[in-house]
């Protein structure tokens, strides 16, 4: 299994510019969750899933976007990107709920200039 | 608001020697708690997580960590720290169907 991937690794944008984090898991998880972790902040939540064709906003949903068509798939849309989302990102599955143990990905470093 | 407490943003510790990070939160209830540890540049790994039961979960890498109610704590020890050791830990506690981190504490191993 490659658990859960994440892509790109990396990414530069310009104010204004729009762009998909993608987000993927092989384990047939039905909870998936985006967040950011900023330096002295932890990790805020974003959007959750608790399966295919539900989704919900978390702590820090303004400026993003989700939606769960299938249950391995769940990307993060930035609809017009601005300085202060800067952040690494972190995708995350678990079999059920908030309450299971969560997988995260490796993350995506985002800078926007 | 529910949320989690991690006091110290740094500890330094001497390899070998003994370690506890904090843990504080505030909920109604008694939650589902976690810690969990990311090295640089890296995702995030679960160490240990307790649901209900036993009030000591020992968990990977040597870590337990300690459930008490009366103090909403969640402390996470280790007996003696390897310089493999150093690393981000975060605490977590779940409200619903949302994870709540901690600020996170960074642990520097000197030798």
């Amino acid at each position: 299994n490659a658990g859960v991937t994440q892509t790109p690794k990396f990414q530069v944008l310009k104010t204004g510019q729009s762009m998909t984090l993608q987000c993927a898991q092989d384990m047939n998880h039905e909870y998936m969750s985006w967040y950011r972790q900023d330096p002295g902040m932890g990790l805020r939540l974003i959007h959750y899933s608790v399966g295919a064709g539900i989704t919900d906003q978390g702590e820090v949903p303004n400026g993003y976007n989700v939606s769960r068509s299938t249950t391995e798939d769940f990307p993060l849309r930035l609809l017009s990107a601005a300085p202060s989302q800067t952040s690494v990102y972190f995708c995350a599955s678990s079999r059920d709920r908030g309450q299971e143990t969560q997988y995260f990905g490796p993350g995506t470093r985002l800078l926007v200039l | 608001a529910q949320s989690v407490t991690q006091p110290d943003i740094h500890i330094t510790v001497s390899e070998g020697a003994s370690l506890e990070l904090r843990c504080n939160y505030s909920y109604g209830a008694t939650p589902y708690l976690f810690w969990y540890v990311q090295s640089p540049g890296q995702g995030l790994q679960l160490l240990l997580k307790y649901f209900s039961g036993d009030t000591l979960v020992q968990g990977i890498k040597g870590f337990e960590a300690e459930f008490k109610r009366s103090q909403s704590s969640f402390n996470l020890r280790k007996p003696s720290v390897h310089w493999s050791d150093a690393a981000e830990y975060f605490c977590a506690v779940t409200r619903g169907n949302k994870l709540v981190f901690g600020a996170g504490t960074i642990l520097r191993v000197k030798s």
